[in-house]
């Protein structure tokens, strides 16, 4: 049974500090890996999607890496704005029809 | 873009009543939904899995008698809680998988949630 993890649970920083979202996974034998991030009370938004053939995808101050046979993915946020604050969840796939795992979330804050 | 709509996003009712949420697939075929349950400050939790036309496949510890799903067509999946109770108060999101119908590419797309909470 796949099961994902994030580290830290919950980080707080000044603005414009470069920041790094850590997920671990389990099961190496996935089919892709997302980032989403979550407003309180809200739905989903995906940030970034690497598939298992990807090392990296990067979009505007964002930047996920994917490390499959380490089980290991990071989320680098450059230069944090008090907007990036959010939940954001990683969540892996295990195959083109498989569910979703979601990660344990890391609540980020980022102060004036 | 493949957008979901979920409706309602919050609705209060009274305990041992039944509450029906909705979730429409706009400008894609959803062929698979995923309903999700979350807790306050808790991940999301996988309820079931549905194929359209299909019995909805549920997750082990998931009640399929009281988490009613119906996914009777393309764009339309519905969650109905039945006789709810204050422990059934969460935060439920609904996923869609499938193809847009313009762009025939794969897509998922989560829906906002609706909070639901027993009294």
């Amino acid at each position: 049974k796949q099961e994902v993890t994030q580290i830290p649970a919950a980080l707080s920083v000044p603005e414009g500090e470069n920041l790094v979202l850590n997920c671990s996974f389990t099961d190496s034998a996935i089919y892709n890996l997302q980032w989403f991030r979550q407003d309180p009370g809200k739905g989903l938004t995906s940030l970034l999607l690497i598939q298992s053939s990807q090392r990296e995808q990067t979009s505007g101050r964002l930047n996920a890496s994917l490390d499959k046979s380490s089980g290991r993915s990071t989320l680098y946020i450059a230069a944090s704005q008090p907007g990036d604050s959010a939940t954001y969840l990683c969540a892996v796939r295990g195959g083109t029809a498989s569910k979703l795992t979601f990660g344990t979330g890391t609540r980020l804050q980022v102060t004036l | 873009g493949a957008v979901v709509s979920q409706h309602p996003s919050w609705v209060i009712c009274k305990s041992g009543t039944s509450v029906k949420i909705e979730c429409r697939s706009l400008d894609f075929q959803a062929t698979t939904m995923f309903w999700y349950r979350q807790f306050p400050k808790q991940s999301l939790m996988l309820m079931a899995t549905s194929n359209e036309g299909s019995k909805a496949t549920y997750e082990q510890g998931v009640e399929k008698d009281k988490f009613l799903i119906n996914h009777a067509s393309l764009t339309l999946s519905t969650l109905t809680v039945t006789s709810a109770h204050p422990e059934d108060s969460s935060f439920y999101i609904c996923s869609a998988s499938g193809q847009g119908i313009r762009s025939g590419a794969n897509v998922l797309t989560f829906g906002a949630g609706s909070r639901l909470t027993v009294l």
